[in-house]
């Protein structure tokens, strides 16, 4: 069964830093694109980043790029997403997604705020 | 960036109603487009890939159709467990972008 399951949220001041990562079990971790998707509080969905299978390529959303960085380990089957210079409007529940298999974690609140 | 249109932003029907939902992409996507089913405090629920794929599991009153820039969800006997907010998605290139959502209720 493909599982995907995210950790490392929490409360982080303006300004601060957060890493999240997500651990996938049950497919070829190695043989798949893996994205991260958010969603603010009462808000739809926003896609953020995606990594190649090989993490050779990586793609952001504009609001995040330079900011914000994916990278995934495929000897531990794991993806994570480095998030600096955070914003009041980070604020949201991170989804880790393997968009080819169809698959989304339960997600992970982020919360940025004084 | 592709946007992506959907409508209506909310609707109310019956049990056994049939029920379209419409997503219009700014411009052609082909047929890369997926649909999502999401309920209050849960992860989206992924129902139809390349507009009209149907995702195991999925039951078969949900149908998707479309291509270029304009694409429909249809829910033909609409069922309580429907209730939900959906979304489209198009992954035709990067930035990937989704529809701001529809949310279903029933009457």
């Amino acid at each position: 069964e493909v599982q995907l399951l995210e950790s490392g949220g929490g409360l982080v001041q303006p300004g601060g830093s957060l890493r999240l990562s997500c651990a996938a079990s049950g497919f070829t971790f190695s043989s798949y694109a893996m994205s991260w998707v958010r969603q603010a509080p009462g808000k739809g969905l926003e896609w953020v980043s995606t990594i190649s299978s090989s993490g050779g390529s990586t793609y952001y959303a504009d609001s995040v790029k330079g900011r914000f960085t994916i990278s995934r380990d495929n000897s531990k089957d794991s993806v994570s997403l480095q998030m600096n210079s955070l914003r009041a409007e980070d604020t949201a529940v991170y989804y880790c997604a393997n968009m080819d298999l169809a698959r989304w974690g339960q997600g992970t609140l982020v919360t940025a705020s004084s | 960036d592709i946007q992506m249109t959907q409508s209506p932003s909310t609707l109310s029907a019956s049990v056994g109603d049939r029920v379209t939902i419409t997503c219009r992409a700014s411009q052609s996507i082909s047929s890369w487009l997926a649909w999502y089913q999401q309920k209050p405090g849960k992860a989206p629920k992924f129902l139809i890939y390349q507009a009209s794929s149907l995702e195991s599991g999925v039951p078969s009153r949900f149908s998707g159709s479309g291509s270029g820039t304009e694409f429909t969800l249809t829910i033909s006997s609409l069922k309580p467990d429907d209730s939900a907010t959906y979304y489209c998605q198009h992954y035709n290139s990067y930035p990937w972008t989704f529809g701001q959502g529809t949310k279903v209720e029933i009457k």
